[in-house]
């Protein structure tokens, strides 16, 4: 079955920490990927996908991700956090032209000022 | 542009009751998705649909019924609210295979 791993449940930093959150998934063809974003209290909004091209991706407040495929990996990078990036982290993946989303658990991130 | 909009915001039902949650999207999108989202065990896909008249059953679909009887509504239906049911409901549109989701707010369900 298609699965999507977020190996950090939870991640600690202190703000001007550089920030990865990993994710792979388990499919052999063509994916399209994304990581969302939830604000305490909100709902999920894109911070950035991929679907096709140049295989790192920039999105919103300076959050970056590279697709590898060999890996089956679409990392989640930030050079320097900031206290306002607390929140959760989800990675998705959609498979082919499978029309569902298949969701990581998520990893919670906090940053201390 | 509202973009997608779920009413209501909050609701506590007592077991046993039942209740119907709204999805609407004006951005004429032909996929519409019901999730769940508990701690610790992220978005679960409860029902979706593929176009106005369709509906699919997701992960976990026991106890829940949709329709969609048009394309910028999507209703999920508690027949007999349970306290497993107590969870935040978010609901999403989507225009083709090579887009990103739109969220609605969420519903923040508590059943007693």
């Amino acid at each position: 079955a298609q699965s999507v791993s977020q190996h950090n449940h939870h991640v600690i930093l202190s703000e001007a920490a550089s920030l990865e959150l990993g994710c792979n998934y388990s499919y052999g063809g063509t994916v399209n990927l994304f990581w969302y974003v939830q604000y305490p209290g909100q709902h999920l909004q894109l911070l950035l996908k991929y679907f096709s091209g140049d295989p790192l991706v920039k999105g919103i407040k300076g959050f970056e991700a590279e697709f590898i495929k060999s890996k089956f990996s679409f990392n989640l990078r930030k050079p320097s956090v900031q206290w306002s990036d607390t929140a959760e982290y989800f990675c998705a993946v959609m498979a082919g032209n499978n029309r569902k989303l298949i969701w990581g658990l998520g990893t919670s991130l906090a940053v201390n000022p | 542009n509202a973009g997608v909009t779920q009413t209501p915001k909050f609701r506590v039902l007592k077991t046993g009751q039942s209740m119907t949650l709204l999805c609407a999207q004006d951005m004429n999108h032909e996929y519409m998705y019901w999730y769940r989202q508990d701690p610790g065990m992220g978005l679960r896909l409860i029902h979706y649909s593929v176009g106005e008249g369709t509906t699919a059953k997701g992960e976990v679909p026991d106890g829940y019924n949709v329709s969609r009887l048009k394309k910028q509504n999507f209703l999920l239906g508690l027949e007999s609210a349970a306290p497993s049911q107590t969870s935040v409901y978010f609901c999403a549109s989507l225009w083709r295979t090579n887009s990103p989701l739109h969220f609605g707010n969420g519903t923040r369900l508590t059943v007693t």
